[in-house]
């Protein structure tokens, strides 16, 4: 079972416009969740993370959103730039193994110029 | 200043081979993780090294996956018999501790014929 759900393969997004990619978790004992990107043939590099303790973490044009009732968190671009194509997976840890990741499927994001 | 090193990029290997796979952490950091990720998925934790020992295994699928780090240093996969089912990007990372962020190399692609 997916523990962590990233239900969009790809998304589309207009240069200088507001990029949203969405993420969706069932394990409750999850506490620290975070972002990463990745280039192809280049490992995750890590974009921002945020703790259970908090809604909201920004980070320059990066905002991590958390809704914990909902088990959903969300990260916003805005502005969009073309460097910001790449595919995006969202991750989570917690329990009694915090140094282990669970991950999402991966978002391709799509910025058109 | 360098990353996480990886080697060989790619490794093609026919079935029922033996195959190793090398990580090169950051300096200093302590933990060190693999994980396997397969097609149009995120990446899957196979194991976590704390120094020299393996304080965590349970993501290993089978006992025809063994991993190293003899120094506490450099760590390597080894997967025995393989499979075409083994084939997949291998990922490792460092960190500091595991409380701190992961930093990923850019993998090893493996394919088994």
């Amino acid at each position: 079972d997916q523990q962590v759900k990233q239900n969009s393969p790809s998304l589309s997004v207009q240069e200088g416009r507001i990029s949203i990619l969405n993420c969706d978790y069932t394990n409750s004992m999850f506490d620290y969740f975070l972002w990463y990107k990745k280039y192809p043939a280049e490992g995750p590099t890590f974009l921002i993370s945020i703790s259970s303790i908090k809604d909201k973490n920004e980070d320059g044009r990066f905002t991590v959103f958390l809704n914990k009732s909902a088990k959903h968190l969300s990260l916003h671009i805005v502005p969009s730039q073309p460097g910001d194509s790449a595919v995006y997976f969202c991750a989570a840890s917690g329990g009694d193994s915090n140094y282990q990741l669970i991950w999402g499927a991966g978002t391709k994001l799509i910025i058109k110029p | 200043g360098a990353g996480v090193s990886q080697t060989p990029s790619n490794k093609v290997t026919e079935k029922g081979k033996y195959v190793e796979l090398r990580c090169d952490p950051i300096s200093g950091h302590t933990a060190l993780y693999w994980y396997r990720q397969s097609l149009g998925q995120g990446p899957e934790f196979l194991i976590y090294f704390q120094g020299t020992g393996a304080a965590d295994d349970s993501g290993l699928p089978n006992d025809r996956f063994f991993a190293v780090r003899p120094e506490g240093s450099v760590s390597t996969l080894k997967i025995q018999r393989t499979e075409r089912g083994d084939s997949a990007v291998y990922l490792c990372a460092s960190s500091l501790s595991p409380d701190y962020e992961q930093y990923f190399g850019p993998g090893t692609r493996l394919t088994v014929t």
